[in-house]
């Protein structure tokens, strides 16, 4: 069965600390995996794609990482601001790219 | 260029009422899905449509139908609510690219 499970479920951090949010997945066959932000009331918004081929992809201070022989990826946020307060959701794509498994997110506080 | 637009943004409904849930994109997208968030949970597939006229169920389909007649609207009808079905609700619109999320419909049945 394709799963996709994050962890930490929350996380609560001071502003300007960094933080790592991790997802580990059973898709097959595998096409790309995505990590969304979702602020709270709002639907998902993309933040990176990871092809198979691609180890590291940056997104201004959002760092994301795949390792597709262990099924696993990071989101690595650096010096965290209040409004990287949501929820963190990865999201992989099968290999025809109709099916999509949601992982269960991981929300994040940030506090002053 | 609006993106995914949902109508209405919340709604309470009694047990047995149906209504329908509204979605819009103006990209010309030709895939379009419908999905429920729960807590804790993560978001599941409902419905999904490949073009006008082209319909298909997700994960979830019971209880929910969904037509296509145009490559813009993508409306979710819920026949007869119950309370099972309190969750929010998000439209999305899919490029070869990328997925996009409308707002959600937060919907409560009592």
């Amino acid at each position: 069965k394709n799963q996709v499970e994050q962890s930490p479920q929350s996380l609560i951090i001071l502003e300007g600390k960094n933080c790592t949010l991790q997802c580990n997945y059973t898709v097959s066959p595998f096409s790309n995996l995505r990590w969304y932000k979702q602020d709270t009331g709002r639907g998902p918004v993309s933040l990176t794609i990871m092809t198979f081929s691609e180890n590291t992809k940056s997104n201004g201070r959002y760092t994301a990482t795949l390792d597709a022989d262990t099924k696993q990826s990071s989101l690595h946020i650096t010096a965290s601001q209040l409004s990287d307060s949501a929820s963190y959701i990865c999201v992989v794509y099968n290999n025809a790219g109709n099916m999509l498994t949601f992982g269960g997110g991981t929300r994040l506080m940030v506090k002053p | 260029n609006a993106g995914v637009t949902q109508t209405p943004k919340f709604q309470v409904l009694k047990t047995g009422q149906s209504m329908t849930l509204q979605c819009a994109q103006d990209m010309n997208h030709e895939y379009m899905s419908w999905y429920r968030q729960d807590p804790g949970m993560g978001l599941r597939l409902i419905h999904y449509s490949v073009g006008a006229g082209i319909t298909d169920q997700g994960e979830v389909p019971n209880g929910y139908n969904v037509s296509r007649s145009t490559t813009e609207d993508f409306p979710l009808r819920l026949l007869s609510a119950a309370p099972s079905q309190t969750s929010v609700y998000f439209c999305a619109s899919r490029s070869i690219y990328e997925q996009y999320f409308g707002p959600g419909t937060r919907l409560t049945v009592t």
